[in-house]
């Protein structure tokens, strides 16, 4: 069955680093999303993406983050100067239509 | 707008006992719904979900959900528990307000669900 994978599953970094979180959707999937899990609290959503641009963001998506399809099947997530507070699960998903499938997330340790 | 309300964040019930997790939510349009289950360290399994067809879905493990309209309710229910039910259950609506094109998904803030031997 196809499956959304990310990598990798944790990844720790000191504040200020600049960090890549990867996934690969679904082959045949158009529209793409990360989410994030801070410990203990909702799952939020940060930003759509279809047809090589941003389609919808949230107000947790600043000019810290952004978002590539660089090779037509991997989609990242770029924080450029990550704070003790991005510590958190982030989580990929892809969809073709209403249902999206979610990769296993990558586990962001802020130190 | 859409919203998710899950009533209880934190529910416990007795091993072989029924389960009932609750949700209601609120859509401009007829929404979808889903049910995801997220075990410790894990990432998101989809236990059901609903589309507009079969308001009673049925999911993986014995669980079931209910759409009713005129509640906006979407609640989940095991008929019995078992251990390995143990986990955080997040309901999550899915709405494109241009009727096609990208899905914004909604998740409610989770209920932790903790079964008693």
């Amino acid at each position: 069955e196809p499956e959304v994978t990310q990598t990798p599953s944790h990844q720790v970094t000191q504040m200020g680093q600049e960090v890549i979180l990867r996934c690969v959707p679904i082959s045949n999937h158009l529209y793409f999303y990360w989410y994030r899990q801070i410990l203990g609290q909702k799952v939020e959503f940060l930003v759509s993406f279809y047809n090589n641009e941003i389609s919808e963001k949230s107000e947790i998506f600043d000019d810290q983050f952004s978002v590539e399809r660089p090779d037509g099947s991997n989609f990242t997530l770029k924080i450029r100067s990550t704070k003790l507070e991005d510590s958190a699960m982030y989580f990929c998903a892809s969809n073709y239509w209403a249902e999206a499938f979610f990769g296993q997330g990558t586990r962001l340790t802020v130190v | 707008a859409q919203s998710v309300t899950q009533l209880d964040s934190h529910v416990s019930v007795s091993e072989g006992t029924p389960v009932l997790l609750r949700c209601n939510y609120s859509s401009s349009y007829s929404p979808s719904l889903f049910w995801y289950v997220q075990h410790p360290n894990k990432g998101l399994q989809l236990l059901l979900k609903y589309t507009s067809a079969a308001t009673l879905v049925k999911g993986i493990n014995g669980f079931e959900a209910e759409f009713k309209k005129s509640e906006t309710s979407f609640h989940l229910t095991k008929p019995s528990a078992h251990m390995s039910d143990a986990a955080e259950y997040f309901c999550v609506v899915s709405q494109s307000d241009s009727g096609a094109g990208s899905y914004q998904l909604t998740f409610g803030k989770g209920t932790k669900l903790s079964v008693i031997p």
